[in-house]
């Protein structure tokens, strides 16, 4: 059946390195999305991607970086920029709607 | 600066009784509006929606309406069910723009329905 598959459901980075999260969609959906959410806070958006092979930053890009070289995937990489890097982190694709996958908590070792 | 703001953090409602969650918006360029529910370590789900053309839309259980000129729209939920407890979160586009499925999130309100 048709969704959005994160992975991994937990990830634990060490100082100075970078981590990879995984966003797959079976929905053939052309525009895919980042969010992080903060404990008590809305969701904020990180990158987006309205198409094959580009991107464009949201509100909260630097220390991430993204890539959308297959329609059904777009990966984040949460650098060693990114100064505090705990949060769920939350991938979405749209056609006439959103819809969000089940996301990512990411913690800092 | 935040353009969606919802200022509960949390609501207390009996079982049967209406809930009443409260959105406000900053940016004359929103549109549209999207409430979402959402239950720990899961994504949001879309609850319902209502454009700027519309005052009122209304889905089973749940109804929005929108007050542009207040900026504030707010979601009724009658009758509130045990199930319907979970973080409910506010959001809006401005869907002539690039993208509308870039949402400002309000912080969100955690409803708790009790028996």
């Amino acid at each position: 059946d048709g969704g959005i598959t994160q992975s991994p459901k937990y990830l634990f980075r060490k100082e100075g390195q970078n981590v990879t999260l995984s966003c797959e969609q079976n929905l053939n959906h052309d525009a895919m999305y980042w969010y992080r959410q903060d404990p008590g806070q809305g969701l904020r958006l990180i990158y987006y991607s309205q198409i094959v092979n580009d991107f464009q930053k949201g509100d909260i890009a630097e220390g991430y970086s993204v890539s959308r070289e297959k329609k059904e995937s777009f990966p984040l990489t949460v650098t060693s920029a990114q100064k505090n890097p705990t949060a769920f982190y939350l991938c979405a694709s749209s056609g006439r709607k959103l819809f969000f996958g089940s996301g990512t908590q990411l913690s800092v070792l | 600066d935040q353009q969606v703001k919802q200022n509960s953090p949390s609501l207390s409602v009996q079982e049967g009784r209406i809930s009443i969650l409260n959105c406000d918006y900053t940016n004359s360029m929103f549109d549209y509006f999207l409430w979402y529910k959402k239950y720990p370590a899961e994504g949001p789900t879309f609850l319902i929606s209502i454009s700027s053309i519309k005052d009122k839309n209304e889905d089973g259980r749940f109804t929005v309406f929108l007050n542009k000129s207040a900026k504030h729209l707010s979601l009724h939920i009658v009758p509130s069910q045990p199930g319907d407890s979970a973080v409910y979160f506010c959001a809006a586009s401005a869907r002539s723009t690039d993208s509308w499925g870039k949402l400002q999130f309000g912080a969100g309100t955690q409803v708790v329905v009790t028996p």
